[in-house]
């Protein structure tokens, strides 16, 4: 059982790249969140999504867009990278909400130059 | 305007001892409280949680309580073990907000053998 993965674990962009990031689930979770965490904070939301073909904006979601086509899948896209998206990025899921706590990746360190 | 925070950055105990991270919420919406431990390189593991109809919840050496009139829990260790040396995250989450939680910026526990 692997929980949540998340595809890359490391990348280096250059300004204005874009790339996306993958996260899957199989556990059949609802709910799917991605969070960024920089250096001595905590995480924050970007975007998450509340069942398959939904998605709503965080706390930080400019500069970034997603999509959950399929329910095990969320996927996060920077169309243009910039530095200040420089973070650790991290995907969660959960079953019914927070009740049962979120079941997080092990993160893609992104560093954009 | 930071809605949980977690006002130590560090605490260092002695192993055995009581460990007692603190978090302080200001958002009377919320209504669930979680703490997550996160080793350095890996993602967050949900460790505890708690409504805000109770005001303690105990899980093996770990205990959280809850004091919603001073709007502050506290997650209590003991005892203290070497291996929960880790960085502590509160988070808290409103009922209605589709179970996005809002995260604290972190305590570094050190454990001493």
């Amino acid at each position: 059982n692997a929980g949540v993965t998340q595809t890359p674990k490391f990348r280096v962009l250059k300004t204005g790249q874009s790339m996306t990031l993958l996260c899957a689930q199989d556990m059949n979770h609802e709910y799917m969140y991605w969070y960024r965490q920089d250096p001595g904070m905590g995480l924050r939301l970007i975007h998450y999504s509340v069942g398959e073909g939904t998605t709503a904006k965080g706390e930080v979601p400019d500069g970034y867009n997603v999509s959950r086509l399929k329910k095990q899948n969320f996927l996060l896209g920077l169309e243009s990278a910039a530095p200040s998206q420089t973070s650790v990025y991290f995907c969660a899921s959960s079953r019914d909400g927070p009740r049962y706590g979120y079941t997080f990746g092990s993160g893609t360190r992104l560093t954009v130059v | 305007d930071q809605q949980v925070k977690q006002n130590s950055p560090s605490l260092s105990v002695q192993e055995g001892r009581i460990s007692i991270l603190n978090c302080d919420y200001t958002n009377s919406m919320f209504d669930y409280f979680l703490w997550y431990k996160k080793y350095p390189a890996e993602g967050p593991t949900f460790l505890i949680s708690i409504s805000s109809i109770k005001d303690k919840n105990e899980d093996g050496r770990f205990t959280v309580f809850l004091n919603k009139s001073a709007k502050h829990l506290s997650l209590h260790i003991v005892p203290s073990q070497p291996g929960d040396s880790a960085v502590y995250f509160c988070a808290a989450s409103a009922n209605t907000n589709a179970g996005k939680s809002t995260f604290g910026d972190g305590t570094t526990l050190t454990v001493k053998p």
